[in-house]
């Protein structure tokens, strides 16, 4: 298994520009969680979802985030517009809802200039 | 879910063992004890987990007290590589309002040659 796959692994955009991160959970997993990681606030689960469904999305800091997972093994975090304070590395996360916890990507470092 | 509390830092030399200790005296009945571990620019890292019994797996012993209140994870012979974040959290396996996962400030652990 290839694991937890997100992409692109490093993004440098420019304030105000759409970004979007992507990411391909484990095969039979059924959920799915975005988190971000900052020196200042550590890792914040942002949203999770549940066969498809988000079930939580109370971390999403604001309207200009958003979140998809149009099938069982893609999921997408988009930032419309950017900005320099979304500077994060963003890790996406699946489990299979057993005891075993999640499984991590290697995450996306975004920079906005 | 229960709050945990570590210590920031914490040094150990190579080849010795690092016992890092975790306190969640708010811990509920049904509330496992988990460890992840972040090795820097990496996504964390399922370590172990445990109930209430102490458990060991390739990686690491979880050590957990009668009381539960607290527990002690156990690297028996530390390398360099062991060095990261080093996360303890708790939570039920199956909850109602999902499974998710939230990360303190972890101890940062320091493998010394």
């Amino acid at each position: 298994d290839a694991g937890v796959i997100q992409s692109p692994r490093h993004e440098v955009t420019e304030m105000g520009q759409e970004v979007t991160l992507r990411c391909k959970p484990i095969s039979g997993h059924n959920s799915l969680f975005w988190y971000r990681q900052t020196m200042m606030r550590g890792l914040e689960l942002l949203i999770y979802f549940n066969n498809n469904v988000p079930i939580d999305d109370s971390g999403m800091p604001e309207d200009r985030f958003s979140a998809k997972m149009p099938n069982a093994s893609f999921s997408t975090l988009k930032i419309q517009p950017s900005e320099p304070r979304d500077s994060a590395v963003y890790f996406c996360a699946s489990s299979d809802r057993g005891y075993y916890g999640y499984t991590f990507g290697s995450g996306t470092r975004l920079t906005v200039v | 879910d229960a709050k945990t509390t570590q210590p920031p830092s914490m040094d150990c030399a190579e080849g010795r063992a690092a016992n890092l200790p975790c306190n969640h005296s708010t811990i509920s009945g049904n509330e496992y004890v988990y460890w992840y571990r972040q090795i820097h620019s990496q996504g964390p890292q399922y370590i172990i987990h445990g109930l209430k019994n102490n458990e060991t797996n390739e990686m690491a012993s979880l050590i957990i007290t009668e009381d539960r209140k607290s527990s002690t994870l156990i690297l028996p012979h530390a390398t360099l590589r062991d060095t990261a974040v080093y996360y303890c959290i708790v939570r039920a396996p199956l909850s109602n309002t999902g499974n998710q996962f939230y990360f303190g400030t972890g101890t940062s652990l320091t493998v010394i040659p």
